[in-house]
């Protein structure tokens, strides 16, 4: 079965603090792909970042970086220094024949 | 940078009425979606598309649910018979092949409610 667990259904931070957002999935194919997005309030879906299963580096960009381990099976979103215009519900999804989304971890970062 | 495009934003319509979704996808793209949000929920796999036939759905696209490529460049989604509990966000999704390493660029939704 294909599954995306995200544990954490709110965080609150303050402005400045780092956050990591986690991602479990559980899959039985080999070849696969991960993706984060966010949903701001205004509702609509913005790609952040995708990966393969056979590509385990680390990935910054500015703020963001992602942490992708195959031996835990897992895709962890860490923001540094986080603003309140981070202020979205995330979700992390598995692709292999279909998008399956986990449930989102809302994140609010008060100023 | 192209974008996939859902119009209306917003849709009401009463119980047991049809309601048409639209969506244009990226011009290039060959694969299309459509997926639904029940508010507060996640997001969830409705259809995919390609080559004017359906290539997987899920057990939410049951006989209510249709898809159409009418022409070039529209993909939209027909609910017949609507029931409360589809009001929802629907968005449209398109790729440029079934190749998972490209990512499925995804409209801005239509809100839909039933009444």
């Amino acid at each position: 079965a294909q599954k995306v667990t995200q544990a954490q259904t709110e965080i609150s931070v303050v402005e400045k603090e780092d956050v990591t957002l986690d991602c479990v999935y559980e899959t039985r194919d080999t070849t696969y792909y991960l993706f984060w997005y966010k949903q701001p309030p205004s509702g609509e879906l913005v790609f952040l970042i995708r990966r393969n299963s056979f590509d385990e580096q680390n990935e910054i960009s500015g703020r963001y970086s992602w942490n992708f381990q195959k031996s835990t099976s897992s895709f962890n979103f860490t923001i540094t220094a986080s603003q309140v215009v981070d202020s979205a519900v995330y979700f992390c999804a598995l692709m292999t024949d279909k998008l399956i989304f986990g449930t989102g971890t809302r994140l609010q970062v008060f100023p | 940078e192209p974008e996939v495009t859902q119009t209306p934003s917003h849709q009401v319509t009463q119980m047991g009425q049809e309601v048409i979704l639209r969506c244009v996808p990226i011009s290039n793209h060959l694969y299309f979606y459509w997926y639904r949000q029940i508010l507060g929920q996640k997001v969830e796999f409705l259809v995919s598309f390609y080559n004017n036939e359906i290539s997987e759905k899920s057990e939410i696209f049951d006989d209510q649910f249709s898809v159409e490529r009418p022409d070039g460049s529209n993909f939209t989604l027909k609910i017949r018979s609507t029931k409360l509990e589809d009001s929802a966000m629907y968005f449209c999704a398109s790729s440029e092949d079934s190749a998972s390493n490209q990512p499925q660029h995804f409209g801005d939704g239509t809100r839909l409610s039933i009444l």
